[in-house]
């Protein structure tokens, strides 16, 4: 099975950088998600990272080391609307037939505050 | 703008009523995904189909839930009989595989079941 931690809670200031550290422990790992959600709406994805290094889109960027099991999400220029949760998703080769199941952390609640 | 559905939005039951909830997957995907998620839990995996077949529902309480797919347009999820502890969102995610080695989900907005 997988352990996915993440903070349970986060607060920054409107216009600066935050970011969301997700560490996970798995056996085959392929490949590392980041999805935002909404209070009340679905998950909606951000980013994905298989290869070690920085995936940059936009204001966000995410970064993987495989090795140390860490990942972690960027946001910069930070915006009200950004207050939402952010999950850390893992998909692991062992997980089951086909192994296209997620499994997600808990999730971060980031609140932007002016 | 190709999206996933699900029905009903809000569901309010007694205990031991039975709750039915259906999901359209995005035309074309192949995998289905059912989670439900709550405060203390987070998202957990109920069932995966994939090509309809369901291939993994460890995650389901089997004395109760039931999950299908009669159609590549339709999947359901089935809880009789509904408790308490039920209570909580319910997403279906749909996704393509397509052995380019990329894969993302995508969620449909969810349902809020609550048991009395």
């Amino acid at each position: 099975g997988q352990n996915i931690d993440q903070p349970t809670e986060m607060t920054a200031t409107e216009g600066a950088i935050v970011q969301i550290n997700c560490t996970y422990q798995t056996s085959g790992f392929n490949g590392l998600f980041w999805y935002q959600q909404h209070a009340g709406e679905a998950p909606t994805f951000l980013s994905y990272n298989v290869l070690d290094g920085l995936e940059e889109k936009g204001r966000f960027s995410s970064f993987l080391s495989r090795s140390k099991g860490y990942s972690y999400l960027l946001l910069k220029e930070l915006q009200m609307k950004d207050s939402a949760s952010y999950l850390c998703a893992v998909r692991d080769l062992n997980s089951g037939a086909g192994s296209y199941q997620l499994t997600f952390g808990k999730g971060t609640k980031l609140s932007v505050i002016p | 703008d190709a999206r996933v559905t699900q029905t009903p939005r809000h569901k309010v039951t007694e205990m031991g009523q039975e709750v039915t909830m259906r999901c359209q997957p995005i035309l074309g995907h192949n995998t289905v995904f059912w989670y439900r998620q709550t405060m203390m839990q987070g998202l957990e995996l109920l069932a995966y189909f994939r090509n309809r077949a369901p291939l993994d529902d460890s995650g389901m309480p089997k004395d109760r839930f039931s999950a299908e797919m009669p159609d590549a347009t339709l999947a359901t999820l089935k809880i009789q009989p509904s408790e308490p502890r039920d209570s909580a969102v319910y997403f279906c995610a749909s996704g393509l595989v397509s052995g380019q080695g990329y894969y993302e989900q995508y969620f449909g907005p969810g349902t809020r079941l609550t048991v009395t």
